[in-house]
């Protein structure tokens, strides 16, 4: 059964990065896509970006192009979120979700089948 | 950027009625790559159905997925108390990756 375990809360200040990390435990790791996606305080949920640990590149959204970096170890199975240039509208709780599809190997590619397990959620809050 | 529009915004049903929540896209969504997600106060996403009208392990066979295209809808037959939450459509057809704005399901 696999799991995902989220690093702690943080309080950060406008302008600061924040780093949080996701560790899975108890199954395969780098053959699936692991996403970020947060929620504001009230408001719905917002894909950042994602990886496929085995292919190691990620992708992201174009709102967040730039301000975020999205990373894996596969040695130690932790997927890590940075999120830069910190603003109040970031504050938010962050989430990793691994999708449970698979990896097409021969054609390079990953199909997506939906986010089955979710990490426990990060919140991170921006304040002076 | 496919934009998911969900309707209602809130849905104000009884225990035992059938819920019946639709999902719209901006244009169609490859593969039926659609899914759709369950969320309580205070906890993270719970993923319900993908490919449309797959049920996710372990869900109760009260929720079914239905659609194509630009046009989905998730039913719940029978409401249960504890199927009162919001719930997400999300697309994994294309990126970026998109989210409805959510169905809130509460009790009249």
């Amino acid at each position: 059964q696999v799991q995902l375990v989220q690093s702690g809360a943080e309080v950060k200040k406008p302008g600061s990065s924040v780093k949080v990390s996701c560790k899975a435990s108890g199954g395969t790791f780098s053959s699936y896509a692991i996403s970020w996606v947060r929620q504001a305080p009230g408001q719905g949920l917002e894909w950042m970006g994602g990886i496929i640990p085995i292919f190691g590149t990620a992708n992201y959204a174009q709102k967040f192009q730039g301000r975020v970096t999205i990373t894996a170890d596969e040695s130690t199975s932790t997927a890590y979120m940075e999120l830069s240039s910190l603003r109040s509208e970031d504050t938010a709780v962050y989430y990793c979700a691994r999708d449970q599809g698979y990896v097409d190997t021969a054609m390079a590619r990953y199909y997506y089948y939906g986010m089955d397990v979710w990490g426990q959620g990060t919140t991170v809050t921006v304040s002076s | 950027e496919i934009v998911l529009t969900q309707s209602p915004g809130t849905l104000s049903l009884s225990p035992g009625e059938r819920a019946t929540l639709s999902c719209r896209a901006s244009q169609s969504v490859s593969s039926s790559y659609l899914a759709w997600y369950q969320q309580k106060p205070g906890q993270a996403p719970r993923l319900l159905i993908y490919g449309a009208s797959s049920r996710a392990t372990g869900i109760p066979d009260r929720f079914s997925g239905s659609g194509s295209g630009t046009d989905f809808t998730l039913t719940i037959s029978r409401l249960e108390p504890e199927d009162f939450a919001v719930y997400y459509c999300q697309q994994y057809g294309s990126s970026p990756l998109t989210f409805g704005p959510g169905t809130k399901v509460d009790i009249k």
